[in-house]
């Protein structure tokens, strides 16, 4: 248990569907991250936020939509998702933008 | 941009000492990290280097070259619950990490 919590565990969804992934961390961190893991590749960076603030989008497709309405939650939004979106979708957060980072367990994904 | 290299995968047996080497190219360099990841987990700190030299933390240490671009984990007194996939991650001004693509660690009894 780090401390970072994230919902669904699992998550189905068709190509035209709309939905949402939520991340809520209760250790008092400024900043907040969203990852994607795929199979056999690295982690990859997907958005940063610092203090409520994007500061990073990795040239990440539109149709992944970020929301930060507080530096505790971090939202996902989701729609008309390709089957290559099928992936975990991991959520981190830390102290000052910097240092050690807590991620939380992961939504797996599947798009149908 | 950033890359970094680390072998995809290690197999080593219990009690034995093992050593996963990290290089990476970067255009921005604040800290190399370690982080441990078991199947279905999500990925745990082990380790930051942000200068050369040789930090440890029980039974784990890291090891940084900034002039190599290197550096390195070490395992010692393996133990089967230390079978894991380990990252390396370059942190840049704005603690945005690009991770390695794991090694696997296998422990053997």
């Amino acid at each position: 248990e780090t401390g970072v919590t994230q919902t669904p565990r699992h998550l189905v969804m068709g190509m035209t569907n709309k939905k949402s992934l939520k991340c809520e961390q209760h250790l008092g961190h400024n900043a907040m991250y969203w990852y994607k893991q795929s199979a056999k590749k690295p982690l990859e960076l997907m958005f940063v936020y610092s203090l409520e603030e994007r500061v990073e989008n990795n040239s990440v497709p539109s149709r992944f939509s970020p929301e930060c309405p507080n530096s505790s939650h971090l939202f996902l939004h989701l729609h008309t998702l390709q089957p290559e979106d099928s992936a975990l979708y991991l959520c981190a957060s830390s102290q000052d933008w910097g240092g050690e980072q807590f991620f939380g367990p992961g939504t797996r994904l599947t798009v149908l | 941009g950033q890359s970094l290299e680390q072998p995809s995968e290690v197999t080593a047996v219990e009690g034995a000492i093992v050593q996963i080497n990290c290089t990476y190219q970067t255009s921005g360099f604040y800290g190399l990290s370690w982080y441990q990841q078991h199947d279905g987990g999500a990925p745990t700190f082990l380790s930051y280097n942000a200068l050369d030299g040789l930090e440890e933390t029980g039974r784990f240490s890291s090891f940084l070259s900034r002039s190599d671009s290197y550096g390195y984990l070490l395992l010692q007194e393996l133990q089967m619950k230390d079978s894991a996939s380990y990252f390396c991650a370059v942190g840049n001004a704005g603690n945005m990490l690009t991770f390695g693509g794991g090694t696997r660690l296998m422990v053997k009894p």
